[in-house]
């Protein structure tokens, strides 16, 4: 079945370095979605990608989708402690399939 | 934004007895919403797809007499564990996409204890 794949599990970063977490699939998304979660929260969604190579920005948070709908990632410049929690990665294939999360944790 | 109320939100209970989690959406009709399981650090494994006015599907893996799914009308769904064991304590959440193939709303979770 289908996998999505996330990379790095845990990052730690002092307040104003920058973070990128890295999404895969195992096979071509329709679209790809992300989403938050602050510890012992919900999911919250933050954007969703459809177009091939697509590049959206909010803020200090930038999501790209790969050419071939396979990969995708999420960068945030200069981090700050409002951005603690764990960011998903999710591909849509009828029902949604989440990656393994990236935990970020800033130092301030 | 759509609004998706979950209760409770948590739970502890006696290992032998069941549990009902109740999943509403408050502002929007859910033919479909969806239950995943997460455990600590790790990410939503979903349980199963609980259709309105029809059996649920479950993901390979899951045990359908043990999670119990009912989807009786279009603003509430209900995850009951049964005969729950220790094993099964975790992070139950839902979730309702309102506007089609777009982003999920998802309740609060429920925090399950089986002691």
């Amino acid at each position: 079945g289908q996998q999505v794949m996330q990379i790095p599990q845990y990052q730690h970063v002092q307040e104003g370095e920058d973070f990128t977490t890295y999404c895969n699939s195992s096979t071509t998304l329709s679209n790809i979605q992300w989403y938050k979660q602050r510890p012992g929260g919900h999911p919250v969604f933050l954007i969703q990608l459809v177009k091939s190579g697509e590049v959206k920005k909010q803020k200090r948070l930038t999501f790209q989708f790969g050419e071939a709908k396979k990969n995708s990632s999420l960068h945030i410049t200069a981090t700050q402690t409002t951005d603690v929690g764990t960011y998903f990665c999710a591909g849509r294939e009828g029902k949604l399939i989440f990656g393994q999360g990236t935990e970020l944790s800033v130092k301030p | 934004g759509a609004v998706v109320s979950q209760h409770p939100s948590w739970v502890i209970c006696k290992s032998g007895t069941s549990v009902k989690i109740e999943c509403r959406s408050l502002d929007f009709q859910a033919t479909t919403m969806f239950w995943y399981r997460q455990f600590p650090k790790q990410s939503l494994m979903l349980m199963a797809t609980s259709n309105e006015g029809s059996k649920a599907t479950y993901e390979q893996g899951v045990e359908k007499d043990k999670f119990l799914i009912n989807h009786a009308s279009l603003t509430l769904s209900t995850l009951t564990v049964t005969s729950a064991h220790p094993e099964d304590s975790s992070f139950y959440i839902c979730s309702a996409h309102p506007y089609g193939d777009t982003e999920a709303f998802f309740g609060q979770g429920t925090r399950l204890t089986v002691v």
